[in-house]
């Protein structure tokens, strides 16, 4: 059953503290994305990367850090510079044709 | 500067009427173009895309959207709508000289009443 894997799908972060967002791939697509979603803003590039060891920031990288190790995992960490990291985040694939997929997305809250 | 403006935030609709999300894009050349919808709490499904050819596109769940380039328009309709058609719809542009970027609407809610 081929798809994005993202977890966990809610996740609590406290003042100060450096979280991990997982996504997990098995499409075999090499483009991952990672975008962040707030109410009414649509969707913003936070970083994206083409091809293993390779990454780019989007439009909205300060305060977060990726790293693409192996083509299946693209993780996302929000760090303690990230000083409203309350969002729900997306990490999507694309394949030929410019077509994406998503995972289910992960909730990040603030204590 | 590219760019997709969704000029409508919310919409809603009986159910059993026709429904039409516009869409309009700042774009040099010529674009891709996508719309996708959004459950709540969920990821986004790809509904239908626009590469080139013919200007009238069918997507699933019965969607279909024209593209107009005259009007910059890639409008996105339905001739009858379902109470599960209840969703966020979003239009996107391929920025194809950036690194494969899509380029995001800010998106409309579509509420449907029974």
């Amino acid at each position: 059953d081929g798809g994005i894997t993202q977890s966990p799908k809610y996740l609590f972060r406290k003042e100060g503290q450096n979280v991990t967002l997982s996504c997990e791939q098995n499409l075999n697509h090499d483009a991952m994305y990672w975008y962040r979603q707030d109410p009414g803003q649509g969707l913003r590039l936070i970083y994206y990367s083409q091809i293993v060891n390779d990454f780019q920031k989007g439009d909205i990288a300060e305060g977060y850090s990726v790293s693409r190790e192996k083509k299946e995992s693209f993780p996302l960490t929000v760090t303690s510079a990230q000083k409203n990291p309350t969002a729900f985040y997306l990490c999507a694939t694309m394949e030929e044709g410019e077509k994406l997929f998503f995972g289910s997305g992960t909730q990040l809250s603030v204590l | 500067a590219q760019s997709v403006t969704q000029p409508d935030i919310h919409i809603t609709v009986s159910e059993g009427a026709s429904l039409e999300l516009r869409c309009n894009y700042s774009y040099g050349a010529t674009p891709y173009l996508f719309w996708y919808v959004q459950s709540p709490g969920q990821g986004l499904q790809l509904l239908l895309k626009y590469f080139s050819g013919d200007t009238l596109v069918q997507g699933i769940k019965g969607f279909e959207a024209e593209f107009k380039r005259s009007q910059s328009s890639f409008n996105l309709r339905k001739p009858s709508v379902h109470w599960s058609d209840a969703a966020e719809y979003f239009c996107a542009v391929f920025n194809a000289g950036n690194n494969r970027k899509l380029i995001w609407g800010l998106g409309t809610s579509l509420a449907v009443n029974p």
